[in-house]
């Protein structure tokens, strides 16, 4: 059972626009939401994360939007850049020493 | 921010030999570490945890005696790889969380056997 569904697989954005990447859960004891970005042969970096007691986090050209009652959360990347294209990731998790739950990634591709 | 090490960035090992991937919070104290493989183009895959001065907990599927995992201190876990086969090639991950939330993960190792 996978409990991290994360869309789309795959993303192509222009440079300039807004990449946004979604997930849902649906363990509702998760409290901890984190986005990575991993480049090839890198580990996952982690980029911004949220916690439900808010709705919106923003950290420079990165938003997370969150949902506790549709229980989703989703990456906005504004004014992408090809140095952005990367993998990205959601994770979940409770918090503590737990490890963090993925889901499958998305591919995204900023062109010029 | 927080900073997790992990040693080497890439190895090849002959088939039926042993090889130790080192995992190391440089900046904080790590009780519990985890170990991830990654297989091209697809998610982490949670292996195991590794809990300081105790066994390590693995995830279904995922041979003990296979993968050895040792978290001697609060800032050093180790996976073994053991009697390696080209079927164990795979990208190794640790991770450790700071404070009650954050999680860090370290450069990851490209193991290749051959």
């Amino acid at each position: 059972q996978q409990q991290v569904k994360q869309s789309p697989q795959s993303l192509i954005v222009q440079k300039g626009g807004i990449s946004i990447i979604n997930c849902a859960y649906e363990n509702t004891a998760f409290d901890y939401f984190p986005w990575y970005q991993q480049f090839p042969g890198k580990g996952p970096a982690l980029l911004i994360a949220i916690r439900p007691d808010v709705s919106e986090k923003k950290e420079g050209r990165f938003t997370i939007s969150f949902n506790k009652s549709a229980k989703q959360f989703s990456l906005h990347i504004m004014d992408s850049q090809p140095g952005d294209s990367a993998t990205y990731f959601c994770a979940a998790s409770v918090s503590g020493n737990t490890p963090l739950v993925f889901g499958k990634g998305t591919r995204l591709s900023v062109i010029a | 921010g927080a900073v997790v090490s992990q040693h080497p960035s890439w190895v090849i090992c002959k088939s039926g030999t042993s090889v130790k991937i080192e995992c190391r919070s440089l900046d904080f104290q790590a009780t519990t570490m985890f170990w991830y493989r990654q297989f091209p183009k697809q998610s982490l895959m949670l292996m195991a945890t590794s809990n300081e001065g105790s066994k390590a907990t693995y995830e279904q599927g995922v041979e003990k005696d296979k993968f050895l995992i040792n978290h001697a201190s609060l800032t050093l876990s180790t996976l073994t790889v053991t009697s390696a086969h080209p079927e164990d090639s795979s990208f190794y991950i640790c991770s450790a969380r700071k404070g009650s939330t954050e999680a860090f993960f370290g450069q990851g190792t490209r193991l290749t056997v051959v």
